[in-house]
């Protein structure tokens, strides 16, 4: 099955700084590429997804990129904020409508 | 508002006890899912459902049960099989097309008394 690997898995930044995760993933065959923050006590929130027709998505201060060829793909968020401190989780998906995602990213925004 | 509401959020369970976790949606959606997250891990899947009174297994779904009798419910028993059961539980729905996001509930924390 599909294996998803994220790094680092523990990431600070100065506010304002911009804040990049990787994720790796072993299928050739996933198409769908789904990040989600999850905050201490709740569930994880979607907060952008990319499908495998195109190469990159941004959203305000958040954009993926993804490369099809190494296998990668990668969450930036620039002009990083006290409240962007969390756990973001990566996904993927061959479209079976299954997730595999990955351990997860701590980032920690210092003020 | 429309969204996931699991229940209770935490919760406690005695030696060879059952417990049900429950999970509602008003999303109208039709696939619905039980993950286990255990601390610095991923989500792992135990069981899905992508349709009323039709549900499979996920990665971990020794120890657990699930009945799916309305589109807007879908309860997880942790049954006493259960080795190992404390974890934070999480329920997602979506549209059971390809590539539709899953969207999350709040959770469930069970321990062990």
């Amino acid at each position: 099955g599909e294996n998803v690997e994220q790094h680092p898995s523990t990431l600070s930044v100065q506010e304002g700084d911009s804040a990049v995760i990787k994720c790796t993933y072993s299928d050739s065959a996933s198409n769908y590429f789904p990040w989600y923050k999850q905050e201490l006590g709740k569930g994880p929130q979607l907060i952008i997804d990319i499908r495998s027709n195109v190469g990159e998505k941004k959203d305000q201060r958040i954009a993926v990129t993804l490369n099809k060829t190494a296998k990668h793909f990668s969450l930036h968020i620039t002009e990083t904020q006290p409240e962007d401190s969390a756990v973001y989780f990566c996904a993927a998906s061959n479209g079976n409508n299954r997730l595999a995602f990955g351990k997860g990213n701590q980032v920690v925004v210092i003020p | 508002d429309g969204g996931i509401t699991q229940s209770p959020k935490y919760l406690f369970r005695k030696e060879g006890q059952n417990v049900t976790l429950s999970c509602e949606q008003n999303l109208n959606h039709d696939a619905m899912y039980w993950y286990r997250q255990d601390p610095g891990q991923g989500l792992r899947l135990i069981y899905y459902s992508q349709i009323v009174n039709d549900f499979q297994k996920g990665d971990i779904a020794e120890g657990y049960s699930v009945s799916r009798e309305k589109k807007e419910s879908f309860p997880l028993t942790v049954t006493s099989a259960q080795k190992n059961p404390t974890a934070f539980y999480l329920c997602a729905s979506n549209h059971p097309y390809s590539n539709q996001p899953q969207h999350f509930g709040d959770g469930t924390r069970l321990s062990i008394l």
